[in-house]
């Protein structure tokens, strides 16, 4: 069975950071890209960034591209999501997802709060 | 890019058929045959409904069809069930990046 289990969010100071981590098993990790999309309270769905099977390229949204910063590691089945120089408008729920053309796997969400 | 446009609300009565439009532009949604659909319920992940425009994954009922003309894609719920009631997305790949539509409540009234 496919999981997807994110873990790290927290509330966080404005300007602070934190490492979001997703956890996958029950696939063949290093064969599938995984994106992370994050949701406002109350509001839509926001895709945040993308990284490739092995790890060698990386996109971002323009709304947090120089702060945050996707990585792998495929021994351990995890990607990461570090993000720096937080502020209020990236409180979330951020979920990772297994990308295929489409989100076809998603995890539960973890959620991070920016407020002092 | 802008997001997709949908319409905030849709509702039915159980029994009913419901289409959610998502309407974007020549550079996504009808550029590319990579549109889907995700059902969200509150507190919930979202849920693939339907991928590539028109396809279903397996588990997804078949009063869930997907569809396409020019730059607007369509979700159609038949036979709208309780369960059914949900928040909606579109998305579309478009050139190192994804976009979502803002999102259709759709009620079961």
């Amino acid at each position: 069975e496919v999981q997807l289990l994110e873990s790290g969010g927290s509330l966080v100071q404005p300007g602070g950071s934190l490492r979001l981590s997703c956890a996958a098993s029950g696939f063949t990790f290093s064969s599938y890209a995984i994106n992370w999309v994050r949701q406002a309270p109350g509001k839509g769905l926001e895709w945040v960034s993308a990284i490739s099977p092995s790890g060698d390229a990386t996109l971002y949204a323009d709304s947090v591209k120089g702060r945050f910063t996707i990585s792998r590691d495929n021994s351990k089945n995890t990607v990461y999501l570090q993000m720096n120089s937080l502020r209020a408008e990236d409180t979330a729920v951020y979920y990772c997802a297994r990308w295929v053309n489409y989100y076809d796997y998603w995890g539960q969400g973890t959620l991070v709060t920016v407020s002092s | 890019q802008s997001a997709l446009t949908q319409p905030p609300s849709a509702s039915g009565s159980p029994g009913q058929s419901v289409t959610i439009s998502c309407t974007g532009t020549s550079s996504d949604v009808g550029g590319y045959n990579y549109v889907s659909w995700y059902q969200q319920h509150p507190g919930k992940a979202p849920k693939l409904m339907i991928y590539e425009v028109s396809k279903r994954p397996s588990g997804v009922p078949d009063r869930f069809s997907g569809s396409k003309s020019g730059n607007s894609a369509s979700l159609t719920v038949s036979g709208l069930q309780a369960e059914d009631e949900a928040d909606y997305y579109c998305s579309s790949y478009v050139d190192n990046n994804v976009l979502f539509g803002g999102g259709t409540k759709l009620t079961v009234l």
